[in-house]
């Protein structure tokens, strides 16, 4: 049972241009949320964070977005660049548990 | 900085072979997971450890085992290879920080193929 759903499994983007991407939960549980980014052989790396006492946490272009009602959170990135292109992994997690629920990944294109 | 290792980047392997996969990690973390990940599945659990000598099955631990010897160390092991355990590994680690959200970190992962 998918606890954390990444729709639109690929997105094309022009550099300079809005990167969003979204993500999903199910358990009511989840308090936790991350963003990692994964390169083609290479292990996912961390993006951003966001706990639920917040709705929104930036990072220099990275801003994720969540709505607890909807059970929704979003990765924005701008503007894209190339090197931006990657998959991009949505996870969460809840207090006190040691795993992380992974959704399926997004990959993203940036064209220059 | 966090650094996890793994004993290989590409391992080729044949069918019904005993193959081992190590993890290496040098934060002094408690926690360490086995994923595989694969086009269209995202990342799945295999294995955890929380603690030196424990283990806790994630999602898909079928055909697979693992040892925590040493807190810096968790191997993968698969008994008897499958064709269908062609996948892409990796490890990560977590501290068992109390009273906080621990972000795991990844190793550089281990292509797999089964022939």
């Amino acid at each position: 049972d998918q606890q954390v759903k990444q729709n639109s499994p690929s997105l094309s983007v022009q550099e300079g241009r809005i990167s969003i991407l979204n993500c999903d939960y199910t358990n009511s549980m989840f308090d936790y949320f991350l963003w990692y980014k994964k390169y083609p052989a290479e292990g996912p790396t961390f993006l951003i964070s966001i706990s639920s006492i917040k709705d929104k946490n930036e990072d220099g272009r990275f801003t994720v977005f969540l709505n607890k009602s909807a059970k929704h959170l979003s990765l924005h990135i701008v503007p894209s660049q190339p090197g931006d292109s990657a998959v991009y992994f949505c996870a969460a997690s809840a207090w006190g548990n040691n795993r992380l629920a992974f959704g399926k990944g997004n990959q993203v294109v940036v064209i220059p | 900085d966090v650094k996890v290792t793994q004993s290989s980047r590409y391992l080729v392997k044949r069918t019904g072979e005993k193959v081992f996969l190590e993890c290496v990690q040098d934060m002094d973390h408690e926690n360490m997971f086995w994923y595989r990940q694969d086009p269209g599945l995202g990342l799945r659990l295999i294995y955890f450890s929380y603690d030196v000598k424990m283990k806790e099955k994630g999602d898909i631990p079928e055909g697979y085992s693992v040892s925590r010897e040493k807190k810096e160390r968790f191997s993968l092991i698969l008994e008897s290879a499958s064709t269908n355990q062609t996948s892409m590994y990796l490890c990560a680690s977590s501290s068992g920080r109390r009273g906080s959200y621990n972000e795991q970190f990844f190793g550089p992962g281990t292509r797999l193929t089964v022939l």
